[in-house]
């Protein structure tokens, strides 16, 4: 079965430094992996997925195979960053998404 | 009003009663489901709707009772539930898979 891990529980990074959030998966196909995210009082909305390859908000996620990782980078982090990121994956052409447990990050002033 | 709706917002009730939590979405998505976020674990995928139709049911407890009349509209029956059952109860509707658009939840609490 497919499986989501997010090792960072609490991530605390300061304004204008490089923030990473790690996430590894473990899936024997080809997934499709994905970024949400929800900031305070507000509902969770996707943020990125690895096949457009886009930045958004200044984010990127790259997705290693060799490493079955899909962390989320971004070079110099706001305030306004500070949410909780969850990780999830689907399987190709599937309704079907798995999430991992989340990261709170806390982007300090 | 667009998006995903979710009511109520908040509901208390004891293990013998029966209640509902309602879903509506207005973005036209195929697709609905069911997700229970409970305190220090992941999102659980409960259940899936494509077309109105039950794809998957993630060994939910039949205690939990879905119901999808029309692509736009998605139940959650609720009856004899336990304590360990309070979470917060996400719905979501996608066109596009893993592309999910969620409401803002209902938070249940069992007494």
């Amino acid at each position: 079965a497919q499986r989501v891990t997010q090792p960072e529980k609490l991530l605390s990074v300061f304004k204008g430094a490089p923030v990473e959030l790690k996430c590894n998966y473990s899936y024997s196909g080809s997934p499709e992996l994905f970024w949400y995210v929800q900031y305070s009082r507000q509902r969770l909305q996707l943020l990125l997925r690895h096949i457009s390859r886009e930045s958004i908000k200044g984010f990127t996620a790259d997705l290693n195979k060799g490493e079955t990782s899909f962390h989320l980078k971004k070079p110099f982090a706001q305030e306004e960053d500070s949410a909780m990121y969850y990780c999830a994956l689907a399987l190709s052409s599937a309704r079907q998404l798995t999430f991992g447990s989340g990261t709170q990050l806390t982007v300090l002033p | 009003e667009t998006g995903v709706t979710q009511t109520p917002r908040h509901l208390v009730m004891g293990m013998t009663n029966k209640k509902s939590l309602k879903c509506e979405q207005h973005l036209g998505h195929n697709a609905m489901y069911w997700y229970k976020q409970s305190a220090k674990k992941p999102l659980e995928l409960m259940f899936v709707y494509n077309f109105k139709e039950q794809t998957e049911n993630n060994s939910v407890p039949s205690r939990f009772s879905p119901e999808c009349p029309n692509s736009s509209h998605l139940f959650l029956h609720l009856h004899t539930l336990q304590p360990e059952d309070s979470a917060l109860y996400l719905c979501a509707s996608s066109q596009v898979a893993g592309e999910l658009f969620f409401g803002e939840g209902s938070r249940l609490t069992v007494l």
